[in-house]
Formats: C-alpha cells, sequence, structure tokens
C-alpha cells in the first residue's frame, strides 16, 4: 500500500462548481497534512494545512480531515478555470521533516 | 509564505559535464532542505535530505556519488548531477521546513536536459 493515494483524474468539473479532491494515508500516526496545487511546468505552492479533524476553511478552499478514516479531503467552491490545474496531496512524517507526496490529481475546470 | 529561491531556472548541459543547483531559503533558516525530481505527468519523487552540517540522506536507488548534496549553512543547500546523461534530464525541485510555521516551502525548480 502506497503512503498516500490519491485519484489521478483527470477530474473535471464545470466552472462555477465545487470540485472535490480526495487523500488516503497509510500511517496512522501522522499529524500534519497539506495540500498543494502544481501547475504544469510550475513547481508546487501551498494552499492548505490541516491538523485537526474536522474542517478548515480559507476563502474558496476547504480541506476536510478525518483522522480515524485516515482521510483528507479539499474542496473548491466556485471552482474557475484557473484552478485547473494537479493538486498534490503531502503528508508529514513523524519522524524527521520529510514530507511524502500522492500521485496528484489532475482537475480541469471547464468554462 | 516563506521564501524558497532555487537557480538557475532552467539549463542545458552536454552529456558527461556537471551542473550544480543552488536552494536558498531567504527569510528563514533551514537545518533540512529536501531535493526532488519530477519526470513529465509524475508525481515528485524524494531525492534526498540535506542536514546542515552532516551528510545528506539518500533515497533507496538514488546513487550518492552521481547526486552530490553539499548543505553548507543554514541558508543554503546545493545538488550537483555529476557525469549528467540524457536520462537524467528532469525537474528537479527542492523545499525547505519552515519550523516556525511547521510547513514546507517549495523552490521554483529547475528544468535540466542534457544532450
Amino acid at each position: 500500500q502506497k503512503e498516500v493515494e490519491q485519484n489521478s483524474g483527470p477530474l473535471s468539473v464545470p466552472e462555477g462548481a465545487i470540485a472535490s479532491l480526495n487523500c488516503t494515508y497509510s500511517d496512522r500516526g501522522s499529524q500534519s497534512f497539506f495540500w498543494y496545487r502544481q501547475y504544469s511546468g510550475k513547481s508546487p505552492e501551498l494552499i492548505m494545512s490541516i491538523y485537526s479533524n474536522g474542517d478548515k476553511e480559507d476563502g474558496r478552499f476547504t480541506a476536510q480531515l478525518n483522522k480515524a478514516s485516515q482521510y483528507v479531503s479539499l474542496l473548491i467552491r466556485d471552482s474557475q478555470p484557473s484552478d485547473s490545474a494537479t493538486y498534490l496531496c503531502a503528508v508529514k512524517r513523524n519522524y524527521g521533516q520529510n514530507f511524502v507526496f500522492g500521485p496528484g490529481t489532475r482537475l480541469s475546470v471547464l468554462p | 509564505g516563506a521564501v524558497v529561491s532555487q537557480h538557475p531556472s532552467w539549463v542545458i548541459c552536454k552529456s558527461g559535464t556537471s551542473v550544480k543547483i543552488e536552494c536558498r531559503s531567504l527569510d528563514f533558516q533551514a537545518t533540512t532542505m529536501f531535493w526532488y525530481r519530477q519526470f513529465p505527468k509524475k508525481s515528485l519523487m524524494l531525492m534526498a535530505t540535506s542536514n546542515e552540517g552532516s551528510k545528506a540522506t539518500y533515497e533507496q536507488g538514488v546513487e550518492k556519488d552521481k547526486f552530490l548534496i553539499n548543505h553548507a549553512s543554514l541558508t543554503l543547500s546545493t545538488l550537483t548531477v555529476t557525469s549528467a546523461h540524457p536520462e537524467d534530464s528532469s525537474f528537479y525541485i527542492c523545499s525547505a521546513f519552515d519550523s516556525r510555521n511547521t510547513e514546507a516551502f517549495f523552490g521554483q525548480g529547475t528544468r535540466l536536459t542534457v544532450v
């Protein structure tokens, strides 16, 4: 089992819809979770971090964490074509400062 | 957020030559930096963890004699690809962990093309 898993997509949603991106992880002891956005040919940029069970909202983005289910998700409300990118889920290992990245989900927002 | 600067952003080199990539944390001290490689349409793959003042820790399958890492100060880590071959062509990205925010920030990436 891979440490961090995501559906590779592509996930296509119409403009204005809600995009839902999902991620599961295998290390039950993980405490820190992150969502990064990566445009083609560019470096990843941090969107959200979440550490506690429940929801965390930042503008159009909402991260959801369920440690019991080892599941973290990202919701993007009012999706825009500029949101089209690959979204990487990252989990920080409990030892050291290393992050493990999922394979990423490619999101396409159709105008 | 914190700023991590990576240089150069792209480089083309001939087979057999060496290329050095720099990664700097501009507004924070990073005792640990990470080097990743990303092939087209693939996810980030960790190559090594760079520790200030000590040897880097390489992931399984990564040749430490080919990918030399030096972390000489709390703000600078370098990756040198030695005797580069076309199969080393890839997007190399560094990141640094900012303990103040418990978050990792990425450099802009370096696209290496070996001809």
